[in-house]
């Protein structure tokens, strides 16, 4: 089955603690992108990545890292997390060229 | 700068009757317009796009939608509304990668809207 996951789900942590989340799809998908959701502001964008090793700055990438070492996975990193944060983070892939993409279930983060 | 607005934070409809959620946007060429649904705790599903031909466009669970191009105007609508269908919808527009010479084109999100269908 054709599927992006992410986890984890739900994570509650404390302001400056390192933490990572993870994407992971099995569609063979070039592109990867995160984006963070929160009321009001709808989905903005945080970084993309158009194929591995090759990353890009989205609309707020402000204390956010990403990587690409393989294809399928591409993880969002939190060097240092504070509470401005706290967001609904989604990840989402798509074929180069092709336009619709492909979203994981979401990551609730809260920053404490 | 492209961006797509979506003017309501919130539709409300009574079951059985005809529900639009509206969108425009601004962009620069020819844009590619998508549809987005959300329901409860869940990620976003792709329900329609827009990339060219007819402006009347079908999608997934009876919903359609109408390019307007002299009204830059791209609303989600269905016949007749479900108490399912009750989800936050989101518009979105393709904004070019110029970085990689306009092969790749990344989604502009409107804020989205909240579609409440009542029994």
């Amino acid at each position: 089955e054709a599927q992006v996951t992410q986890n984890p789900r739900y994570l509650i942590t404390v302001t400056g603690k390192k933490l990572t989340v993870t994407c992971s799809q099995n569609m063979n998908h070039e592109y990867m992108s995160w984006y963070r959701q929160d009321p009001g502001l709808g989905l903005r964008q945080i970084y993309y990545s158009m194929n591995v090793e090759v990353t890009d700055k989205g609309d707020v990438p402000e204390g956010y890292k990403v990587s690409r070492k393989e294809k399928r996975n591409f993880p969002l990193i939190l060097e240092s997390p504070s509470p401005n944060q706290t967001s609904l983070y989604f990840c989402a892939t798509s074929m180069v060229g092709e336009e619709t993409q492909y979203f994981g279930p979401g990551t609730r983060l809260l920053v404490l | 700068a492209q961006s797509v607005a979506q003017p309501e934070d919130q539709v409300n409809v009574a079951e059985g009757n005809p529900l639009t959620v509206k969108c425009t946007y601004s962009v620069s060429g020819n844009p590619y317009l998508f549809w987005y649904v959300q329901y409860p705790n869940r990620g976003l599903q792709f329900l329609l796009k827009y990339i060219t031909g007819d402006n009347l466009v079908k999608g997934s669970y009876g919903f359609e939608a109408e390019f307007n191009k002299s009204q830059t105007s791209f609303h989600l609508k269905k016949p007749s509304a479900l108490v399912s269908d009750s989800a936050l919808y989101f518009c979105a527009v393709r904004a070019l990668s110029l970085n990689y010479g306009g092969s790749q084109g990344n989604l502009i999100f409107g804020k989205g809207t909240k579609l409440s269908v009542k029994p």
